[in-house]
Formats: structure tokens, C-alpha cells, sequence
């Protein structure tokens, strides 16, 4: 069956750190990726996506991505955190044919230290 | 231009009741979703339409209808309330062939 996996639950790192978030999928083909961010009691908003060509992706608010098709994987990267970053993020996948529905993965929490 | 917007923004019902949930997107998209968002569990997708006049069933469609009469509006319904509804629910709608969702804020619903 076709998986979004986020190993991370929570993850805590100091404003000014680096950050990344993991994020596995299993499918039959290369699916578009996505990531998103849930700002407390809001909707979601989406960061970046991969549909092909360069590997790393560049989105909103100084995140990248970088997709690596041997690992199955598409993570999440910030050089340099800020308080304001501290939110649920989410990875989602979608087939490339059919209803362009997305699974997504259980989401990671990210809290930011002083 | 609203984008997507969903009502009420807040509910609680109480076990056996039923309710319906309002979505609607002014930009002409042809797919909408409806998602339950629950901890630990990211978001899943209970139905979706890809047209006006077409509905079809996600990973978690028991206890849940749904009617896309309009092309801008897709409604939630929940015919019998149970306490394993409570969520928080998110709608969301697409164009054809331009592979990205745009979400609602979100309708917390609590079942008592």
C-alpha cells in the first residue's frame, strides 16, 4: 500500500540551529512530494513540492528539500531556525495519475528554544 | 478572493446527533477533498469529488456523506454523530492537472 513515513514525532532544536525533518515513502513509482506547515489552529500551507528534474527544491521561508530516489526519501532542510518556525510539519505524496489524492505522513512537531 | 472556506469553524454535538459541513472554493477548482486530521496521525482523506455531481469514497468514508451538487461547494455530512468523530476536519480543492491542494482553516468538531 502506498506510505508517507515521518520517524519524528517531535523534534526540539535552538533558534539558530539547523534543522531536518525526515520523511520515507513507499510506492510503486516516483509519487509528487509535498511538504506542508500547520501553524497552530490553522490550515495548512504548503512549504515546497517535487514533481521531477532537480533533485533539491527550493520553497518558502528558507526551506529546501532534497529528494533522493535510492533512499526513498524527501527531506526537509533549514540552515538557520527562527522562533516563528514552530509548528506541525507535514510530508505528503501523491500518484502521479488518477484523482491526485494525497497521503500524508503523521506529521512532526517541531518546537524552537530560546 | 476567499479561497476555500469552510463553516462553522467550531461545533460540538452530542452522540446520535447529525450535522453537515460546508465547504466552498471560489476559484473554479475542479477536485475538492475532505480530510479528518487527528494526533499522530496526520491527515486522511474521507471523500472526494472530481467533478460536479461526482463523489468517491477515501481511506476513512464510514459514517461520513458527502454531496458535491455545485462545483463550488462540497459538503460533510454525518448522519449519527459518534465520540470517534471528534476532529478536526479540513477541506481542500485543486485544479485539474495542477498537482497542488489549497486548504480551508479547519472545523473542529467535538462528539459528546
Amino acid at each position: 500500500a502506498q506510505s508517507v513515513t515521518q520517524p519524528d514525532i517531535h523534534i526540539t532544536v535552538s533558534e539558530g540551529a539547523s534543522l531536518e525533518l525526515r520523511c520515507n515513502y513507499s510506492y510503486g513509482a516516483t509519487p509528487y512530494l509535498f511538504w506542508y506547515v500547520q501553524s497552530p489552529g490553522q490550515g495548512l500551507q504548503l512549504l515546497l513540492k517535487y514533481f521531477s528534474g532537480d533533485t533539491l527544491v527550493q520553497g518558502i521561508k528558507g526551506f529546501e528539500a532534497e529528494f533522493k530516489r535510492s533512499q526513498s526519501s524527501f527531506n526537509l532542510r533549514k540552515p538557520s531556525v527562527h522562533w516563528s518556525d514552530a509548528a506541525e510539519y507535514f510530508c505528503a505524496a501523491q500518484m502521479i495519475q488518477g484523482a491526485q489524492k494525497l497521503v500524508f505522513g503523521q506529521g512532526t512537531r517541531l518546537t524552537i528554544n530560546p | 478572493n476567499a479561497g476555500v472556506t469552510q463553516t462553522p469553524k467550531f461545533r460540538v454535538l452530542k452522540t446520535g446527533q447529525s450535522m453537515t459541513l460546508l465547504c466552498a472554493q471560489d476559484m473554479n477548482h475542479e477536485y475538492m477533498y475532505w480530510y479528518r486530521q487527528d494526533p499522530g496521525m496526520g491527515l486522511r482523506l474521507i471523500h472526494y469529488s472530481v467533478g460536479e455531481g461526482t463523489t468517491a469514497k477515501g481511506e476513512v468514508p464510514d459514517g461520513y456523506n458527502v454531496s458535491r451538487l455545485k462545483k463550488q461547494n462540497f459538503l460533510l455530512g454525518l448522519e449519527s454523530a459518534a465520540p470517534s468523530q471528534t476532529s478536526v476536519y479540513f477541506c481542500a480543492s485543486s485544479p485539474f492537472l495542477v498537482y497542488e491542494q489549497y486548504f480551508g482553516p479547519g472545523t473542529r468538531l467535538t462528539v459528546t
